[in-house]
């Protein structure tokens, strides 16, 4: 089983619509969250942290359920833009490492 | 700044050929990472420096690669000699002091092709 899984998609969502996924995460230890966004042929980047109560971040909202080892990111009014492949880190402990999500891949369609 | 700056951005060469990778991280940064991607096994880790000493290489695939840090604006990253199987995208990624994991800023990546 892997680290961190994530459901590869590719989601195809219409503008203007909400879209969820999801990413699961195998060590219950697991103390830090991330979301990632990498565009095609690009660097990953930051899009946000999440927190244990869960964050918002203008459309975006990240949470974390400990108990079900899962971390959601729920986008809101979907704009072409937002297309994109999404990573899902997890920092496992104390030696600060990150282990990355394989990626889910979103298509927002006009 | 300019960010992290990785060179070169694409590098074709033949089986067997020594290739070199190089990085510069944001100044100030004390952690630098090097990740390989590929479609089949997506992000992977293959070594972390903390001010400027190896922490984990426990992701470098073989003897053939190999990193270092001769001081804390600069990093290699070698393959000696290489396989077409090397062929993926290389990154360098820095991030800030603090303690926990922090933000990784990202270079803009080297696009190997081993033929």
């Amino acid at each position: 089983r892997k680290e961190v899984e994530q459901d590869p998609g590719p989601f195809n969502v219409p503008e203007g619509a909400t879209v969820a996924f999801n990413c699961t995460y195998s060590n219950s230890a697991s103390q830090s969250f991330f979301w990632y966004r990498q565009d095609c042929r690009k660097e990953p980047k930051l899009l946000m942290s999440v927190y244990s109560s869960g964050n918002e971040d203008g459309r975006f909202t990240a949470q974390l359920n400990r108990a079900s080892q899962y971390i959601s990111l729920l986008i809101r009014d979907s704009k072409l833009s937002d297309s994109a492949t999404y990573l899902c880190v997890v920092n496992e402990g104390s030696n600060y490492q990150l282990i990355w999500g394989a990626g889910t891949k979103l298509i927002i369609k006009p | 700044d300019a960010g992290v700056i990785q060179s070169p951005r694409h590098e074709v060469t033949e089986m067997g050929q020594e290739v070199t990778l190089r990085c510069k991280p944001i100044s100030g940064h004390n952690s630098l990472f090097w990740y390989r991607q590929t479609m089949m096994r997506g992000l992977e880790l293959l070594i972390y420096f903390n001010n400027n000493v190896p922490i984990d290489d426990s992701g470098m695939p073989e003897d053939r690669f190999s990193a270092k840090m001769p001081n804390a604006s600069f990093s290699t990253l070698k393959i000696q000699p290489s396989e077409p199987r090397d062929s993926a995208v290389y990154f360098c990624a820095s991030s800030s002091p603090g303690q926990g994991p922090r933000e990784a800023f990202f270079g803009q990546g080297t696009r190997l092709t081993v033929v």
